[in-house]
Parts: C-alpha cells; structure tokens; sequence
C-alpha cells in the first residue's frame, strides 16, 4: 500500500525556521497537503494543493513541493507552532488517500 | 461557517456494530465530498474512506483495513453523513471524526471496542 514518510520530531529554536519533509513516490502528480493539530484537538488544515495557506493561517507558515518531496515551513516559529503535523495526499490510483505517519514540532 | 456535529460514538464488543453520524452545517452538503478519519489512542491520523458528492457519481472508497466491514453513506436531503460498522475489532478503536472537501472537520467521537 501506499506510504509517505515524513520525520517523527523536529525541534526548532524560537522565531527560527522550521522544515518538516514529507516523501511519497506520487507526489510528482499529486497534490500534498498539511495538517496541524494540537493535542487533544481536531486536526486544522494549513496547507492545500502543495503551497497555499489556507484560511486564517498566518504568513509563517509554507508549503512547496518539488519531485518525490513537499516541504512545510514555518518561518520564524512560535511557541504555540508546538503541535502534529501531518501530510496527506493521494496514492496513484487517486481512489486511496493516505495521511504521513507525523511530526511533532518542539518549539523551545 | 460550516460546522460538523457528529454523534452515535461509544462502548461496542467485538464483532458488534456501531454506526456514526454527521450533520454539516453552513454550507451546501449535497455539493461536497465528505470523508471519515480516524485517530487511534496516541497514533497518528488515519484515513477511513470518501463519499463523492452524487453529483460527481456518489462513488465510496475505503481503506484497506475497514473495507468489507465499513460502509459510509449520505443523505443529502437531511445535509448527514453516516459511517456504518460492523463486525468491529479491537484496532478499530479510536476518534472517528468525518471531514468536509478538506478542511472543515468535525468534533471527533470516541469509538472503543472492547470485551
């Protein structure tokens, strides 16, 4: 079945930049989308369709998203940037839809 | 703004049945593409399966695991999604929430399968 892969943990130091990877070998053709969510809370789209925020998401936050790898970035992160994230995209028959396994972002 | 209300969460054993609902809000439920995800204690995100809108042909897709035991439905005229389980196990523990296009998600409710 399908996979993407993405790091368990990434520690950032505050207002430095952060940079969670996600792999997965039909991200060429497909789109990648992120994910945040906080402890004991749904999940809060960031990103849709490789590089655009969604709504009420603050500048800080990126996406791109080049060959096989999409990338979220969180530019100058802040401590409430403590949170899940996870990508999410499609596998190549485009009837399946997976989510990465998670990375957890430590501010501190 | 769109909301999500679900409910019908709770205890259920082994190879019992149990089934989730969910009503949109806010928005035209007939227009979207509604889907189930679940979460289980301490794991990562889960993706359980996708309604189309009947629109776009009201196809089902399920991930490997609940295929054959899972069925999602909808009812457009009452804007609710529904997620039918049968046959349930242990694994199938978890926070089920449904989820609007992409991003509009719902509460979350806790189904836990037990003896």
């Amino acid at each position: 079945s399908y996979e993407l892969t993405q790091p368990p943990s990434v520690s950032v130091s505050p207002r430095q930049t952060a940079r969670i990877t996600c792999s997965g070998d039909a991200l060429p053709k497909n789109f990648a989308y992120w994910y945040q969510q906080k402890s004991g809370q749904a999940p809060v789209l960031v990103i849709y369709e490789d590089n655009k925020r969604a709504s009420g998401i603050p500048e800080r936050f990126s996406g791109s998203s080049s060959g096989t790898m999409a990338t979220l970035t969180i530019t100058g992160a802040q401590v409430e940037d403590e949170a899940d994230y996870y990508c999410y995209s499609t596998d190549p028959s485009g009837n399946q839809y997976v989510f990465g396994p998670g990375t957890k972002v430590t501010v501190l | 703004e769109v909301s999500l209300a679900q409910s019908g969460g709770g205890l259920v054993k082994p190879g019992g049945s149990l089934r989730l609902s969910c009503v949109m809000s806010g928005y035209t439920f007939s227009y979207v593409w509604m889907s189930w995800v679940r979460q289980a204690p301490g794991k990562g995100l889960e993706w359980v399966g996708r309604i189309k809108s009947l629109s776009d042909g009201g196809t089902v897709d399920y991930a490997a695991p609940v295929q054959g035991r899972f069925t999602i439905s909808r009812d457009d005229s009452n804007d609710t999604l529904f997620l039918q389980m049968n046959n349930m196990k242990i694994e199938d523990t978890g926070v089920y929430y449904c989820r609007s296009g992409i991003d509009y998600w719902g509460q979350g409710s806790l189904v836990t399968v037990s003896a």
